[in-house]
């Protein structure tokens, strides 16, 4: 079945540090990719999306591409901030339902 | 345009004992999910509502979960009766579209059985 696969935490930073989470995927078909963020006492956001190969889909600063030869849609900011310290989670979309990897807890500190 | 509205948002009960969540969706979202997350792994899909209708409940996990969407507005879910592995966050989420990437989600409902 359809699963992903994201790098495991937590991850500590200093503020203006460069941040990458890696995620792979395992699908049929052309599924949609997403990364979704949970702030502290908050739900689930929508960070970014692409929904087919070599699209990139950024928000806030992050940025991932959809790389359908490598399954993957690793995410990346340049310069993180205090305020971006979340759970994050890669996700894949397909037939109205949604796959989830374990989510990574990212702290920065100031 | 209000969220999607879940409560409570922390319950602890007991095992044995009877628990029920329940998700405002979006006004007009004919879409509504349910997921949820264990023990701090990957969240997973349990259903999906169109309307009052189940469109798909192959996420649910044994039978004493119960989903229930009456009219098409609001939906609850019941765990009856509760074991400890139930325990984890309860994630609603609701789309006028049934495409992922137009879903809203809830803050979510910490189930802790104890």
């Amino acid at each position: 079945g359809d699963s992903v696969t994201q790098m495991e935490g937590p991850v500590t930073l200093s503020e203006e540090a460069f941040l990458t989470i890696n995620c792979t995927y395992t699908a049929t078909g052309y599924p949609s990719l997403f990364w979704y963020v949970q702030y502290p006492g908050e739900g689930l956001q929508l960070l970014l999306k692409a929904t087919k190969a070599d699209d990139k889909g950024s928000n806030k600063g992050f940025e991932a591409t959809y790389r359908k030869e490598t399954t993957s849609f690793h995410l990346e900011k340049g310069s993180v901030q205090v305020s971006d310290s979340a759970v994050y989670f890669c996700a894949l979309g397909k037939k109205d339902k949604l796959s989830f990897g374990a989510g990574t807890t990212v702290t920065v500190r100031a | 345009e209000a969220g999607v509205t879940q409560f409570p948002s922390h319950s602890v009960i007991e095992k044995g004992q009877t628990v029920t969540l329940r998700c405002d969706p979006i006004s007009g979202h004919d879409n509504l999910y349910w997921y949820r997350r264990v023990m701090g792994k990957e969240i997973k899909f349990l259903l999906h509502f169109v309307k009052e209708s189940k469109q798909d409940e192959s996420g649910m996990p044994n039978n004493r979960f119960l989903a229930e969407r009456t009219g098409g507005t609001y939906s609850t879910l019941k765990v009856q009766p509760a074991e400890l592995e139930d325990s984890g966050v309860y994630f609603c989420a609701s789309s006028q579209s049934p495409r992922g990437t137009h879903y809203t989600f809830g803050s979510g409902t910490r189930l802790t059985v104890v």
